[in-house]
C-alpha cells in the first residue's frame, strides 16, 4: 500500500462527457502528480502541484485541468472526452517539489465507449 | 527536450537466467530513477542514482548509473517469478518545474 488513494478505481462514460478524478496523497506528501498511461503513449506526466500551487506542466491538454486543494487533495478534471482519453490515469505525491521518489497509487482506469 | 530509450521492450526469460534492461540519453542526465510495475498494477519506485559511474544494489538487483550520466542500466541476477512485470527508468527534466519523463520500459517474463 503506497498510502496514495485515487477514486474511482474504474469510470466508464460516453464522448463529449466531462469526468473528475480524485486523489488523497500520502500523509505529509505536499506534491500531487498525474500521469496518463496508454498502451501507444506509455506513461506521461501531465501535471505536478506543490501545496496548491501548479508546479509543473506536461503534455495536458486543454480539455484537462487540475487542482489542489487547502486539504492536499487533487482532482483531475477531463471534459469533452474523446475515445483516444481512454487510459489509466496514475496520481503520485511526494514529500517536496524536487527530484525525488514518487509515489504512486493504484490507478482510475478510464474507458470511453 | 531530452528522451530517454530503453531496450529491449519486451524479454522472456527462463528462471534463474540474468537480466538487464539499458536506458540511453543522447544528453547527460541530472539524475536517473528506476520504478517496477506488476501486471495490472501501479509503478513503484525502485531507486535513484545522481553521481557519475555510480552501482547500487538491492539483494539480486544491480543499478549503474554510466560515467558519462548518458545511460543506465538495471541488472537482475538469476531472475525469479518474482521479478515479473515491466521495469522503467525514469529522469527529471528541468524547465518549467521538474517533470519526471519516463523511459518505454521494458516488459520481463519469466517461464518457469
Amino acid at each position: 500500500d503506497s498510502g496514495v488513494t485515487q477514486t474511482p478505481k474504474h469510470l466508464i462514460t460516453a464522448t463529449g462527457q466531462r469526468v473528475t478524478l480524485r486523489c488523497s496523497p500520502r500523509s505529509g506528501d505536499l506534491s500531487v502528480y498525474w500521469y496518463q498511461q496508454s498502451l501507444d503513449q506509455g506513461l506521461q506526466f501531465l501535471i505536478q502541484y506543490y501545496n496548491g500551487e501548479e508546479r509543473a506542466k506536461g503534455n495536458i491538454l486543454e480539455r484537462f485541468s487540475a487542482q489542489q486543494f487547502p486539504d492536499l487533495h487533487s482532482e483531475l478534471n477531463l471534459s469533452s472526452l474523446e475515445l483516444g482519453d481512454s487510459a489509466l490515469y496514475f496520481c503520485a505525491s511526494s514529500p517536496g517539489a524536487g527530484n525525488q521518489p514518487q509515489h504512486f497509487g493504484d490507478g482510475t482506469r478510464l474507458s470511453i465507449l | 527536450g531530452q528522451q530517454v530509450m530503453q531496450i529491449p521492450q519486451y524479454q522472456h526469460v527462463q528462471e534463474g537466467e540474468d537480466f538487464t534492461t539499458y536506458c540511453n540519453s543522447s544528453t547527460t542526465l541530472s539524475n536517473i530513477q528506476w520504478y517496477k510495475q506488476r501486471p495490472g498494477g501501479h509503478p513503484v519506485f525502485l531507486i535513484q542514482l545522481v553521481k557519475s559511474g555510480e552501482v547500487k544494489k538491492q539483494k539480486r538487483l544491480t543499478f549503474q548509473f554510466g560515467e558519462a550520466k548518458k545511460n543506465s542500466s538495471l541488472h537482475i541476477t538469476a531472475t525469479q517469478t518474482t521479478d515479473v512485470g515491466t521495469y522503467f527508468c525514469a529522469n527529471f527534466v528541468s524547465g518549467g518545474g521538474n517533470k519526471l519523463t519516463f523511459g518505454t520500459g521494458t516488459q520481463l517474463k519469466v517461464e518457469l
